[in-house]
């Protein structure tokens, strides 16, 4: 199993445009997080999805998004992107959403946004 | 309002000698606590949950709730120790919604 996979690694964007990340959970997970990381900071939890809801959601602007499919993998939406949006964002799967069970993080997709 | 405070950026020590890592929260609940590490070009990874009461790679942690603390210690530090140390608050004690601290860098000089 590769665990967590995140694509693209890095990507480079243009202020006002509109960018899709993608996450695939390990194998049996039916939950998956996103979390933004600015340089120097913790991440900071923006979504939770399990079996196509949203389960938890962060503070953050409604220009972010994200959706579930069928087959687990997830998909984080940030549009009229903004200089501050610059960040890892990283993905994180697990087998449940209540209580808890650990979860297992992807490697990242580093956006710049110029 | 939730959150989660680690006062060193950066802490320094020399293999075998003690640490710890410095962890204080602010939360109304009951508090669900961990402690996450990132090796060097590698994924963000549990180290421990307080709740376990394990100890891991000879970490351990004790949630103190009158300092609403959750310090990391380990008696004998090992070079293969240095790493990013995150200290994290599960918000509602529910699924993966964490706040997670600004991070500690530990770095363990031969």
């Amino acid at each position: 199993d590769a665990g967590v996979t995140q694509s693209p690694t890095h990507l480079i964007k243009t202020r006002g445009q509109q960018v899709t990340l993608r996450c695939s959970p390990i194998s049996g997970h039916k939950s998956v997080s996103w979390y933004q990381q600015v340089l120097g900071q913790g991440p900071q939890f923006i979504f939770q999805y399990y079996e196509k809801e949203e389960r938890g959601r962060g503070n953050f602007p409604d220009r972010f998004s994200a959706r579930q499919f069928p087959n687990y993998s997830s998909e984080l939406n940030v549009n009229a992107l903004l200089l501050g949006d610059s960040a890892l964002y990283l993905c994180a799967s697990s087998l449940e959403d209540r209580g808890w069970t650990e979860a297992f993080f992807g490697q990242g997709t580093r956006l710049t946004v110029v | 309002a939730q959150r989660v405070t680690q006062p060193e950026k950066l802490l320094s020590v020399f293999k075998g000698a003690p640490v710890e890592l410095k962890c204080n929260y602010s939360y109304s609940g009951s508090p669900e606590l961990f402690w996450y590490v990132q090796y060097s070009r590698q994924r963000l990874q549990l180290l421990l949950r307080h709740i376990s009461r394990e100890s891991i790679k000879g970490f351990t942690a004790d949630l103190n709730k009158g300092e609403t603390s959750f310090h990391l210690k380990k008696p004998f530090a090992q070079e293969e120790d240095s790493a990013m140390y995150y200290c994290a608050l599960q918000v509602d004690n529910y699924g993966q919604n964490f706040v997670f601290g600004p991070g500690t860098r530990l770095s363990v000089l031969p």
